[in-house]
């Protein structure tokens, strides 16, 4: 079977570093996807990590550790704009990304 | 280039009745996903299109259905609705299967009465 778990809800301060976990069980895998969905708005592609480590993008970095399947999207220097839902989407062996519920981040001034 | 069109952007359908949903993919895109979001189910998968056939498809009833034409649009069809269907479905464009990368749209809002 396949399941995905990402904390709910998280809060945290303009200026600060927050990170997000996801461990995922899927039927074979081929890397781990971040997107991130504002209210109101489509999903967006933040990052993709196919191989253990961390990929950094400016102020988000996502880390993938595949003999633990977890992985986790590290946002730094946290601004207003930075609230919005974030979906850690691994990808299957039938290719397609496997969602879940996201994680809604609220950054408060 | 144009993003993901989906239409129309808001439905509203009484029970029991079908709906049609249109997705045009980003230009030279050939893969076309559906999803479902909902609050307590967040975003689920319903099929995947590729070229016109379907490659892959989630845990949704028979009542849920799609195809893709030849120039990679793509209409999903919900027969004899339900109240449990109201959601946001969204479509996403990638340019193959398997490809790192997906274009979502807008998405259509759906509700049923």
């Amino acid at each position: 079977g396949q399941s995905l778990e990402q904390p709910s809800e998280v809060t945290a301060v303009e200026g600060a570093i927050v990170q997000i976990n996801c461990t995922y069980q899927t039927s074979g895998f081929y890397g781990l996807s971040w997107y991130q969905q504002h209210d109101g708005g489509a999903p967006t592609f933040l990052s993709y990590n196919a191989l253990d480590g961390l990929e950094e993008t400016g102020r988000f970095s996502s880390f993938l550790s595949r003999s633990d399947s977890y992985g986790y999207l590290l946002l730094q220097e946290l601004q207003m704009k930075d609230s919005a839902s974030y979906f850690c989407a691994p990808r299957g062996s039938q290719g397609n990304l496997i969602f879940g519920k996201g994680t809604k981040l609220s950054v408060k001034p | 280039k144009a993003g993901v069109t989906q239409t129309p952007r808001y439905l509203i359908k009484t029970r029991g009745q079908q709906v049609t949903l249109s997705c045009s993919p980003i230009s030279g895109h050939r893969s076309v996903s559906w999803y479902q979001q909902t609050p307590g189910q967040g975003l689920q998968f319903l099929f995947e299109y590729f070229s016109e056939t379907q490659r892959n498809k989630g845990n949704f009833p028979g009542r849920f259905s799609g195809r893709q034409f030849s120039n990679s649009r793509s209409e999903m069809n919900v027969s004899t609705l339900e109240l449990g269907d109201s959601a946001l479905y969204l479509c996403a464009s990638s340019s193959g299967t398997g490809v790192v990368e997906a274009f979502f749209g807008q998405g259509t809002r759906l509700t049923v009465v």
